[in-house]
């Protein structure tokens, strides 16, 4: 079955302590992205990716990184949460008009 | 830069009536998407289309595609209660951006 599988769902975090969440896709496909989502703001995308080793900023990249060493995986790196980084968080990959999203990470960072 | 705007970001409706969201985009792509969302959940693929022209329906929904507009809608007919969500409307220019949100409310 075609997934995007993220972990953890939920994760409560004090500011500061760098976590990872984690984005792995079993479809071979080329393209990766995470977005974050606020309430009133949509989905906006932090980062993507194109291939291993190929990654960009999307439209607020501040505060987080990225990594493509594998193409399956694209983990999402927080060095030192703040508070306005509790939000939803998603995973997606896509490759032609084939797009799947993760079941999303609710991040809080108190 | 790809921009999306959706609108309206919130709908509320009563059952039985029409309505159609808007989605209009800044450059050039035939790939645009629909999805819901249910609070909590993750997203859930309504529509893909691919071509100017494009039609497709589902139950109470239909969704269309004007490249040269850069436009598409999605039209509800005959609101449910069930049909409340939030839907999002997506262009894919080998990354996915989206627009805001509708929120819809179908009210009895």
């Amino acid at each position: 079955e075609a997934q995007v599988t993220q972990n953890p769902r939920y994760l409560i975090t004090v500011t500061g302590k760098k976590l990872t969440v984690t984005c792995s896709q079993n479809m071979n496909h080329e393209y990766m992205s995470w977005y974050r989502q606020d309430p009133g703001l949509g989905l906006r995308q932090i980062y993507y990716s194109m291939n291993v080793e190929v990654t960009d900023k999307g439209d607020v990249p501040e505060g987080y990184k990225v990594s493509r060493k594998e193409k399956r995986n694209f983990p999402l790196i927080l060095e030192s949460p703040s508070p306005n980084q509790t939000s939803l968080y998603f995973c997606a990959s896509n490759q032609g008009t084939e797009a799947f999203f993760g079941q999303g990470t609710r991040l809080t960072v108190v | 830069e790809l921009k999306v705007e959706q609108n309206p970001l919130f709908l509320s409706m009563q059952e039985g009536k029409n309505y159609t969201i808007y989605c209009n985009y800044s450059t050039t792509s035939d790939r645009l998407y629909w999805y819901r969302q249910d609070p909590g959940k993750s997203l859930e693929s309504l529509f893909v289309l691919l071509s100017n022209g494009a039609v497709k329906q589902e139950g109470r929904l239909m969704a269309s595609l004007d490249t040269k507009a850069r436009l598409s809608t999605l039209h509800i007919t005959a609101a449910v209660h069930d049909l409340s969500a939030t839907y999002f409307c997506a262009v894919l220019n080998n990354d996915m951006r989206f627009g805001a949100g509708t929120r819809l409310t179908v009210k009895p």
